[in-house]
């Protein structure tokens, strides 16, 4: 089966620290991709970031990076100098063969100003 | 940018109605998705297409069909709707390819069965 496992249902930081959300995955497969997903109170979906199986090197855009550790089949997020605007739910999935998303439940970030 | 349209932001309905939800994407993405979404279970896909009138049942397409007549649209049925298909109904599209492509999300459609 393919799943997500997001195990932190909320997590809360300070504006301008760093946060960790965690994320396990299961799959048998060995070529896929991984993504975190945004979804704000706005509710549009928005893709934060992604990471090829296949590479070792982990992911980073701007203040969000990865820590992808494939045989522990898990990819977490880290968001560095948190801001307001980062506040949100926050998806895990991955894709196989094709483009069909699997999705986690979600986290939710609050942050603190 | 690209830009995923979903018809309405809210809708309500009554139980046994037959209800349809569209979407439409200005990007001329092959690939297009329904999904729920519900508190603790994430998303979930319902049905996707990955071209004109092709379509495929996702993980849960009890009670749902869909219909897509043109390459940037495609819609979501409730037969007969049902108080437990209340819940939030996110569009998606995305380019085909070796499962590389992000999805672009509409801005959803919560959905109230009473």
């Amino acid at each position: 089966a393919q799943t997500v496992t997001q195990s932190q249902p909320e997590m809360s930081v300070q504006e301008a620290e760093t946060v960790t959300l965690s994320c396990t995955y299961d799959t048998s497969e060995s070529d896929y991709y991984l993504f975190w997903y945004k979804q704000p109170p706005s509710r549009q979906m928005i893709l934060v970031i992604r990471q090829e199986a296949y590479k070792q090197q982990n992911a980073t855009e701007n203040r969000f990076s990865v820590n992808f550790q494939k045989a522990a089949k898990s990819f977490s997020l880290k968001i560095s100098d948190s801001q307001l605007g980062d506040a949100a739910m926050y998806f895990c999935a991955f894709t196989i063969r094709g483009n069909k998303l699997v999705f986690g439940a979600g986290t939710i970030l609050r942050v603190k100003s | 940018d690209v830009k995923v349209t979903q018809s309405s932001r809210y809708l309500v309905k009554r139980t046994g109605e037959k209800v349809f939800l569209e979407c439409v994407q200005d990007m001329d993405h092959e690939n297009m998705f329904w999904y729920r979404q519900d508190p603790g279970l994430g998303l979930r896909l319902i049905y996707f297409s990955y071209d004109v009138k092709m379509k495929e049942k996702g993980d849960i397409p009890e009670g749902y069909s869909v219909s897509r007549e043109k390459k940037e649209r495609f819609s979501l049925i409730l037969e007969s709707a049902s108080t437990n298909q209340t819940s939030m109904y996110l569009c998606a599209s995305g380019r085909s390819g070796n499962g590389n492509q992000p999805q672009h999300f509409g801005d959803g459609t919560r959905l109230s069965i009473l």
